[in-house]
């Protein structure tokens, strides 16, 4: 089944403990991307990659990394979470940059005390 | 700043009924506007999306409504079901490659 995995869907940590999120699709697509879902501002997009070891920033990078050593994979990095980063977190692809069709993940809700 | 205003925030409906979600974008650049609906537990899936060259598009019973000059468009959902209940999002997207999210309604249909 073609699909956007992420791993984990839930997790609680705390302030200053470095986290990954792990994001793979098995459909070969080119663009992937990062987006924070928070109530009353929809979802905004953190970092996304063209292709491989092809990244940029989006509209909130602050606090997170992200790397594209292969196509299929495409993790989100908290050096140093804090509170403010709890949030529900989507990874997305498209099968290239300008295509019409972005295929979301299920999701990682990320809780940060 | 979001580039793309969505109002209203939550509605709901009678079964039958036709819930309309309304976006408002100000960047002329911006030529894809698609809808994306998201089930409790799920991520946002594609549902219908427009181009700016025709003002309307139906897709089974969901309807996109597109006005250039106001720079506005909507979706409606004809003869509305429970299932139907989710969270929309529009967005619009230009030659950039990214897309500008609204901030999603979340639209409840009762039985």
């Amino acid at each position: 089944e073609a699909q956007v995995t992420q791993n984990p869907r839930y997790l609680i940590t705390v302030t200053g403990k470095k986290l990954t999120v792990t994001c793979s699709q098995n459909m070969n697509h080119e663009y992937m991307s990062w987006y924070r879902q928070d109530p009353g501002l929809g979802l905004r997009q953190i970092y996304y990659s063209m292709n491989v070891e092809v990244t940029d920033k989006g509209d909130v990078p602050e606090g997170y990394k992200v790397s594209r050593k292969e196509k299929r994979n495409f993790p989100l990095i908290l050096e140093s979470p804090s509170p403010n980063q709890t949030s529900l977190y989507f990874c997305a692809s498209r099968i290239r940059p300008g295509a019409n069709v972005l295929t979301f993940g299920a999701g990682s809700r990320l809780t940060v005390l | 700043q979001q580039q793309v205003k969505q109002s209203p925030q939550s509605l709901i409906v009678q079964k039958g009924g036709i819930p309309i979600i309304n976006c408002a974008y100000e960047n002329t650049a911006f030529d894809y506007f698609p809808w994306y609906q998201q089930f409790p537990g799920k991520g946002p899936a594609l549902l219908i999306a427009i181009r700016p060259d025709v003002s309307e598009k139906k897709e089974g019973r969901f309807t996109i409504s597109f006005n250039k000059s106001a720079k506005q468009f909507s979706l409606h959902i004809m003869d509305s079901q429970p299932g139907d209940s989710a969270t929309y999002f529009c967005a619009a997207g230009g030659n950039d490659y990214k897309l500008s999210f609204g901030a999603g309604t979340t639209v409840t249909v009762r039985a």
